[in-house]
């Protein structure tokens, strides 16, 4: 089964500190979307790209938060610096078309 | 940005029964998506609609695509212990130009033994 891959699947940090999170798309699909969850929000969409392209990126706080896709097999969202209201699950996820797969996302502590 | 409204918040039922669970939004929506989502786990694809009426079943799970495209429903029949978890719905307004997904915030199956 392919699959979308995503590290590291935890972080523990402090205030200040920068985050990368990376992703790996499933092979052959051309959108990807980095998610937020918690419990307050539920999920929620930051950015996405397709065909590499930042497509939209509306959700996501600009002045601390950047979404790259250096090629098709490696998407990184960084926080920098990190705050205790990054707290959240971080979810990564390709689709071809109409459907999305999700990776099982990077739990990110804020300290 | 859109809202799904997705009901119950949670359930708990007896193994063996039938679990019902639907979505509703103000907007028109063109494609409806149900995820499973288990502790520790990103939300896996069950089931997608593309087309108002459209019912779709994977095993025990049916959904279907509202005809007012407002709406959908999500049914498990005959429930199992590994049906636990949180089912979202999630769906693309047909009236935006992101290809994002907007989700519900999820029903929480629990099931007794």
């Amino acid at each position: 089964d392919a699959r979308v891959t995503q590290t590291p699947r935890h972080k523990v940090t402090e205030m200040g500190q920068e985050v990368t999170m990376r992703c790996q798309p499933i092979l052959g699909h051309n959108t990807v979307f980095w998610y937020r969850q918690t419990m307050m929000q539920g999920l929620e969409l930051l950015a996405y790209f397709r065909n590499r392209a930042p497509l939209d990126d509306s959700g996501m706080p600009k002045d601390r938060f950047s979404a790259e896709m250096p090629d098709a097999t490696l998407a990184t969202l960084k926080i920098q610096p990190s705050e205790p209201r990054d707290s959240a699950v971080y979810f990564c996820a390709s689709g071809f078309k109409e459907t999305q797969y999700f990776g099982p996302g990077t739990r990110l502590l804020v300290l | 940005g859109q809202q799904l409204n997705q009901s119950p918040q949670s359930m708990f039922i007896q193994e063996g029964e039938d679990v019902s669970m639907n979505c509703t939004s103000s907007s028109i929506f063109n494609t409806w998506l149900w995820y499973k989502q288990e502790p520790g786990e990103g939300p896996v694809l069950l089931i997608a609609l593309y087309k108002a009426g459209e019912l779709t079943s994977n095993g025990r799970l049916t959904a279907q695509f509202g005809i007012t495209r407002k709406d959908s429903f999500l049914n498990i029949s005959a429930s199992i212990p590994s049906d636990v978890g949180i089912y979202f719905c999630a769906g693309r307004w047909s009236g935006g130009g992101a290809d994002g997904l907007t989700f519900g915030k999820g029903t929480h199956l629990i099931i007794q033994p």
